[in-house]
């Protein structure tokens, strides 16, 4: 397999610009999971999906950001309208078992200019 | 709630040297425990976890972990670090039945 794939691995954009990001878990995997990774907070889970149902959102920031899971094997993630504050590095993870180990995308670097 | 704690946010050590990296734990219950590491531009790479069992783990690129419960420490060690061992380590806690969560890192850096 090749784990989980995530694109663009970069994203420089215009604040008020619509961002979306995108994930390919690993196939199998039920769970799916997505990160932000700043210097400041360092890793915050934002949300996670149960076979394509999203469970807990509790970490989203603000109405800004959305994510999606229309299938097993895609996930999008949206910020709509983009912020210099929301610049970071947004990581998807994927896992077989509740609670078990998570791999990781090689992650998408956001630039909010 | 489940937390863990690394205490440095930098560890260096001489190439050949034993390394160690410091976490802690607090949990209700069993805790379920991993390692992760992070090189630059990459995503978090899992190295070894502990559920139930022996109290040392074993993992990825000679990595090993001991369990002390009554400490309720997880230290993750190597008994020879390598230059490309240099690296940023995250330890994590099992949290609700789904989701980890991850201690703040700590920076691995090994001299030549």
């Amino acid at each position: 397999d090749a784990g989980v794939i995530q694109s663009p691995r970069h994203e420089v954009t215009e604040m008020g610009q619509e961002v979306t990001l995108r994930c390919k878990p690993i196939s199998g995997h039920d769970y799916l999971f997505w990160y932000r990774q700043t210097m400041m907070r360092g890793l915050e889970l934002l949300i996670y999906f149960n076979n394509n149902v999203p469970i807990d959102d509790s970490g989203m920031p603000e109405d800004r950001f959305s994510a999606k899971m229309p299938n097993a094997s895609f996930s999008t993630l949206k910020i709509q309208p983009s912020e210099p504050r929301d610049s970071a590095v947004y990581f998807c993870a994927s896992s077989l078992l509740s609670g078990g180990e998570q791999y990781f995308g090689p992650g998408t670097r956001l630039t909010v200019t | 709630a489940q937390s863990v704690a690394q205490p440095e946010d930098q560890v260096n050590v001489a190439e050949g040297n034993p390394l160690t990296v410091k976490c802690t734990y607090s949990v209700s219950g069993n805790p379920y425990l991993f390692w992760y590491v992070q090189y630059p531009n990459r995503g978090l790479q899992f190295l070894l976890k502990y559920i139930t069992g022996d109290n040392l783990v074993k993992g990825s690129y000679g990595f090993e972990a001991e369990f002390n419960k009554s400490q309720t420490s997880f230290h993750l060690k190597k008994p020879s670090a390598l230059v490309s061992d240099s690296a940023l380590y995250f330890c994590a806690v099992r949290r609700g039945y789904s989701t980890l969560t991850f201690g703040k890192g700590t920076m691995l850096l090994v001299s030549p």
